[in-house]
Protein backbone atom coordinates (compact mmCIF):
# COMPACT_ATOMS: atom_id res chain seq x y z
CA UNK A 1 0.00 0.00 0.00
CA UNK A 2 1.34 3.72 -0.91
CA UNK A 3 1.20 6.39 1.67
CA UNK A 4 2.37 9.83 1.66
CA UNK A 5 2.92 11.73 4.85
CA UNK A 6 3.06 15.98 5.33
CA UNK A 7 4.31 15.90 8.90
CA UNK A 8 4.26 19.74 8.76
CA UNK A 9 0.53 20.37 9.37
CA UNK A 10 1.08 24.40 9.58
CA UNK A 11 4.02 26.65 8.74
CA UNK A 12 3.97 30.29 9.10
CA UNK A 13 6.94 32.40 7.99
CA UNK A 14 6.91 36.23 7.12
CA UNK A 15 7.68 37.50 4.17
CA UNK A 16 10.89 36.74 1.69
CA UNK A 17 11.68 33.88 4.05
CA UNK A 18 12.22 30.34 2.55
CA UNK A 19 10.21 27.86 3.47
CA UNK A 20 10.63 24.00 3.02
CA UNK A 21 7.82 21.68 3.12
CA UNK A 22 8.65 18.36 3.65
CA UNK A 23 7.05 15.09 2.17
CA UNK A 24 7.93 11.71 2.96
CA UNK A 25 6.16 8.52 0.62
CA UNK A 26 5.83 5.10 1.05
CA UNK A 27 5.75 2.47 -2.09
CA UNK A 28 6.63 -0.75 -3.04
CA UNK A 29 6.42 0.05 -6.39
CA UNK A 30 9.80 1.22 -8.95
CA UNK A 31 7.95 3.10 -10.86
CA UNK A 32 5.95 5.72 -9.57
CA UNK A 33 5.29 9.62 -10.19
CA UNK A 34 5.34 12.15 -7.13
CA UNK A 35 3.41 15.52 -7.56
CA UNK A 36 2.61 18.56 -5.62
CA UNK A 37 -0.78 20.29 -5.37
CA UNK A 38 -1.39 24.23 -4.14
CA UNK A 39 -5.03 24.54 -3.17
CA UNK A 40 -5.33 28.37 -2.45
CA UNK A 41 -8.10 29.92 0.02
CA UNK A 42 -10.78 29.89 -3.26
CA UNK A 43 -10.64 26.17 -2.72
CA UNK A 44 -9.42 25.01 -6.25
CA UNK A 45 -6.51 22.75 -6.49
CA UNK A 46 -3.78 23.55 -8.91
CA UNK A 47 -1.03 21.35 -10.34
CA UNK A 48 2.55 22.50 -9.50
CA UNK A 49 5.15 19.58 -10.75
CA UNK A 50 5.01 15.61 -11.62
CA UNK A 51 8.33 13.69 -11.04
CA UNK A 52 8.85 9.89 -12.29
CA UNK A 53 10.49 7.74 -10.00
CA UNK A 54 13.37 7.49 -12.51
CA UNK A 55 14.39 10.93 -12.56
CA UNK A 56 15.81 11.83 -9.71
CA UNK A 57 17.38 16.10 -10.85
CA UNK A 58 16.21 18.37 -8.91
CA UNK A 59 13.77 21.31 -10.51
CA UNK A 60 13.96 24.72 -9.78
CA UNK A 61 10.85 26.73 -11.60
CA UNK A 62 11.08 30.46 -10.49
CA UNK A 63 10.71 30.77 -6.74
CA UNK A 64 9.53 27.48 -6.62
CA UNK A 65 12.55 24.19 -6.09
CA UNK A 66 11.83 20.57 -5.69
CA UNK A 67 14.41 18.23 -3.77
CA UNK A 68 13.73 14.15 -4.47
CA UNK A 69 15.84 11.93 -2.61
CA UNK A 70 15.06 7.75 -3.69
CA UNK A 71 17.51 6.92 -0.89
CA UNK A 72 15.12 8.54 2.16
CA UNK A 73 11.91 7.94 0.36
CA UNK A 74 11.35 12.35 0.33
CA UNK A 75 9.98 14.69 -2.23
CA UNK A 76 10.55 18.09 -0.66
CA UNK A 77 9.32 21.31 -1.87
CA UNK A 78 10.94 24.95 -1.55
CA UNK A 79 9.36 28.39 -1.85
CA UNK A 80 12.89 30.82 -1.80
CA UNK A 81 11.69 34.70 -0.71
CA UNK A 82 8.03 33.64 -0.21
CA UNK A 83 5.35 35.94 -0.71
CA UNK A 84 1.45 36.73 0.56
CA UNK A 85 0.09 35.19 -2.40
CA UNK A 86 2.12 31.51 -1.39
CA UNK A 87 0.02 31.48 1.64
CA UNK A 88 -2.32 28.31 0.63
CA UNK A 89 -2.96 24.25 1.49
CA UNK A 90 -0.04 22.32 0.23
CA UNK A 91 -0.66 18.91 -0.90
CA UNK A 92 1.66 15.77 -1.94
CA UNK A 93 0.45 12.87 -3.53
CA UNK A 94 2.10 9.96 -5.13
CA UNK A 95 0.81 7.76 -7.92
CA UNK A 96 2.02 4.32 -8.32
CA UNK A 97 2.33 2.88 -12.14
CA UNK A 98 -0.44 0.26 -12.71
CA UNK A 99 -3.30 1.52 -14.84
CA UNK A 100 -5.06 -1.13 -13.59
CA UNK A 101 -5.38 -0.48 -9.66
CA UNK A 102 -6.67 3.58 -10.97
CA UNK A 103 -3.11 5.08 -10.84
CA UNK A 104 -5.17 6.76 -8.03
CA UNK A 105 -3.75 9.52 -5.99
CA UNK A 106 -2.22 8.88 -2.68
CA UNK A 107 -2.38 12.46 -1.07
CA UNK A 108 -0.81 13.35 2.00
CA UNK A 109 -2.71 15.38 4.55
CA UNK A 110 -1.64 18.68 3.45
CA UNK A 111 0.45 21.60 5.14
CA UNK A 112 -1.12 25.21 6.00
CA UNK A 113 1.20 27.82 4.59
CA UNK A 114 0.60 30.84 5.87
CA UNK A 115 3.18 33.83 5.26
CA UNK A 116 2.98 37.02 7.03
CA UNK A 117 3.69 40.62 5.37
CA UNK B 1 -11.72 24.72 -22.95
CA UNK B 2 -13.43 24.74 -19.86
CA UNK B 3 -11.56 22.58 -18.48
CA UNK B 4 -13.15 20.21 -15.67
CA UNK B 5 -16.51 21.96 -14.41
CA UNK B 6 -18.41 20.75 -11.49
CA UNK B 7 -22.21 21.61 -10.85
CA UNK B 8 -23.40 22.42 -8.19
CA UNK B 9 -20.63 24.74 -6.11
CA UNK B 10 -22.62 24.35 -2.92
CA UNK B 11 -25.60 21.80 -1.86
CA UNK B 12 -27.66 21.44 1.92
CA UNK B 13 -29.26 18.19 1.89
CA UNK B 14 -31.42 16.51 4.79
CA UNK B 15 -30.75 12.90 5.80
CA UNK B 16 -32.01 10.38 3.84
CA UNK B 17 -31.78 12.46 0.85
CA UNK B 18 -30.26 11.99 -2.66
CA UNK B 19 -28.75 13.58 -4.99
CA UNK B 20 -26.16 13.79 -8.01
CA UNK B 21 -22.97 15.83 -8.21
CA UNK B 22 -22.38 16.61 -12.12
CA UNK B 23 -18.87 16.42 -13.78
CA UNK B 24 -18.05 17.12 -17.30
CA UNK B 25 -14.43 17.94 -19.24
CA UNK B 26 -14.09 19.02 -22.34
CA UNK B 27 -10.33 17.60 -23.32
CA UNK B 28 -11.11 14.07 -23.45
CA UNK B 29 -9.85 12.65 -21.08
CA UNK B 30 -10.48 9.08 -20.73
CA UNK B 31 -9.92 9.01 -16.87
CA UNK B 32 -11.87 10.69 -14.44
CA UNK B 33 -12.00 10.65 -10.78
CA UNK B 34 -14.12 10.99 -7.61
CA UNK B 35 -12.46 12.71 -4.44
CA UNK B 36 -13.28 14.21 -1.32
CA UNK B 37 -11.40 16.27 1.06
CA UNK B 38 -11.95 16.03 4.97
CA UNK B 39 -10.36 18.41 7.53
CA UNK B 40 -6.85 16.96 8.09
CA UNK B 41 -7.17 13.72 5.78
CA UNK B 42 -5.93 15.19 2.49
CA UNK B 43 -8.05 13.72 -0.37
CA UNK B 44 -9.51 10.31 -0.67
CA UNK B 45 -10.38 8.20 -3.87
CA UNK B 46 -14.46 7.47 -4.30
CA UNK B 47 -15.10 6.08 -7.35
CA UNK B 48 -12.95 6.40 -10.79
CA UNK B 49 -13.45 5.41 -14.57
CA UNK B 50 -10.87 4.45 -17.08
CA UNK B 51 -13.31 5.33 -19.86
CA UNK B 52 -16.82 5.19 -21.06
CA UNK B 53 -18.63 2.58 -19.59
CA UNK B 54 -15.65 1.48 -17.24
CA UNK B 55 -15.73 2.45 -13.28
CA UNK B 56 -14.33 1.30 -10.53
CA UNK B 57 -14.31 1.82 -6.90
CA UNK B 58 -11.45 3.63 -5.09
CA UNK B 59 -10.98 3.93 -1.18
CA UNK B 60 -13.88 4.94 -0.03
CA UNK B 61 -16.43 4.29 -2.38
CA UNK B 62 -19.36 3.12 0.25
CA UNK B 63 -22.57 5.01 -0.25
CA UNK B 64 -21.28 6.61 -3.88
CA UNK B 65 -22.27 5.23 -7.19
CA UNK B 66 -21.23 6.58 -10.50
CA UNK B 67 -21.90 5.50 -13.96
CA UNK B 68 -20.04 7.05 -17.35
CA UNK B 69 -21.76 7.12 -20.54
CA UNK B 70 -19.83 9.26 -22.16
CA UNK B 71 -16.48 10.43 -22.35
CA UNK B 72 -17.32 13.56 -21.13
CA UNK B 73 -19.30 13.44 -17.73
CA UNK B 74 -18.64 11.46 -14.91
CA UNK B 75 -21.47 11.89 -12.43
CA UNK B 76 -21.78 11.05 -8.58
CA UNK B 77 -24.51 9.72 -7.34
CA UNK B 78 -25.21 10.34 -3.48
CA UNK B 79 -28.17 7.36 -2.22
CA UNK B 80 -29.22 8.31 0.80
CA UNK B 81 -27.03 10.72 2.24
CA UNK B 82 -25.56 10.51 5.99
CA UNK B 83 -23.99 13.68 7.62
CA UNK B 84 -20.73 11.48 7.27
CA UNK B 85 -21.11 12.70 3.91
CA UNK B 86 -20.31 16.07 4.54
CA UNK B 87 -17.37 17.24 2.72
CA UNK B 88 -15.88 18.57 0.07
CA UNK B 89 -15.75 16.88 -3.12
CA UNK B 90 -13.62 17.56 -6.22
CA UNK B 91 -13.85 15.50 -9.80
CA UNK B 92 -11.01 15.56 -11.64
CA UNK B 93 -9.46 13.68 -15.15
CA UNK B 94 -6.54 13.14 -17.38
CA UNK B 95 -5.39 11.37 -20.03
CA UNK B 96 -4.95 7.63 -19.95
CA UNK B 97 -2.62 4.91 -21.09
CA UNK B 98 1.51 5.29 -21.07
CA UNK B 99 2.84 7.12 -18.04
CA UNK B 100 0.71 8.82 -15.29
CA UNK B 101 0.28 12.49 -15.94
CA UNK B 102 -0.92 14.81 -13.25
CA UNK B 103 -4.29 15.03 -13.09
CA UNK B 104 -6.82 18.58 -13.67
CA UNK B 105 -9.40 19.02 -10.83
CA UNK B 106 -12.54 20.62 -11.02
CA UNK B 107 -13.44 23.58 -8.79
CA UNK B 108 -15.45 22.05 -6.06
CA UNK B 109 -18.92 20.69 -4.64
CA UNK B 110 -19.24 21.72 -0.81
CA UNK B 111 -21.91 19.38 0.51
CA UNK B 112 -23.44 19.56 3.98
CA UNK B 113 -25.56 16.74 5.20
CA UNK B 114 -27.87 17.93 7.79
Amino acid sequence: AQKVTQAQTEISVVEKEDVTLDCVYETRDTTYYLFWYKQPPSGELVFLIRRNSFDEQNEISGRYSWNFQKSTSSFNFTITASQVVDSAVYFCALSEEQETSGSRLTFGEGTQLTVNP
Amino acid sequence: NAGVTQTPKFQVLKTGQSMTLQCAQDMNHEYMSWYRQDPGMGLRLIHYSVGAGITDQGEVPNGYNVSRSTTEDFPLRLLSAAPSQTSVYFCASRVSGGPVLAQFFGPGTRLTVL
